[in-house]
């Protein structure tokens, strides 16, 4: 399966501000998609990015607080707009080559 | 009803011991499952896909009941290393690779 490479691991942002986060497989993959996961909570799907169309969002999730961008197979970017502390959380990427899904390591955003 | 629902636990079991997980998932045309660990601060990895005969990987069985719409993960002789959340990921129907996360059982295997 394949590896992928997501950037950074941890960052403690103001409010009002935007956060991207960079995703990087090893391999090309069709499907990557972004998750949301809360302290004690299991992971909330945000949308799921091909390239070269537009993200595919999940009931409560927008583009304009989450744009996504697919570039290419092999790459993709989730970007937190405008963040409030209820923002705070951790964000993973994923991509389906399969068998199942693999991750990255995930972001630790903190909201202040 | 929730899409993929698990029993949060914790499961509190001594080395040494046997215990089981249930998934209980809502879409009859789901068909693709999986189990995942989750440890404190980390990514999901995939523990196993469970088939619809069932299938086993040295300790752990994955069985799969399409009639009851439950997946299962039995862990026999616990290690201590076996503790850590296990996710039920039950797959979108429609041939979308699309996944359902469980909420994760917790699982704390202790000496």
């Amino acid at each position: 399966s394949a590896v992928i490479s997501q950037k950074p691991s941890r960052d403690i942002c103001q409010r009002g501000t935007s956060l991207t986060i960079q995703c990087q497989v090893d391999s090309q993959v069709t499907m990557m998609f972004w998750y949301r996961q809360q302290p004690g909570q299991s992971l909330t799907l945000i949308a799921t990015a091909n390239q070269g169309s537009e993200a595919t969002y999940e009931s409560g999730f927008v583009i304009d607080k989450f744009p996504i961008s697919r570039p290419n197979l092999t790459f993709s970017t989730l970007t937190v707009s405008n963040m409030s502390p209820e923002d705070s959380s951790i964000y993973l990427c994923s991509e389906s080559t399969g068998p199942g899904y693999t991750f990255g390591s995930g972001t630790r955003l903190t909201v202040v | 009803r929730k899409e993929v629902e698990q029993d949060p636990g914790p499961f509190n079991v001594p080395e040494g011991a046997t215990v089981a997980f249930n998934c209980t998932y809502s879409n009859s045309a789901s068909q693709s499952f999986f189990w995942y660990r989750q440890d404190c601060r980390k990514e999901p990895k995939l523990l196993m896909s469970v088939y619809s005969s069932g299938n086993e990987d040295g300790r752990f069985t994955a069985q799969l009941n399409r009639a009851s719409q439950y997946i299962s993960l039995l862990i026999r002789d616990s290690k201590l290393s076996d503790s850590a959340t296990y996710l039920c990921v039950v797959n979108r129907p429609g041939g979308s690779y699309i996944p359902t996360f469980g909420r994760g059982t917790s699982l704390i295997v202790h000496p």
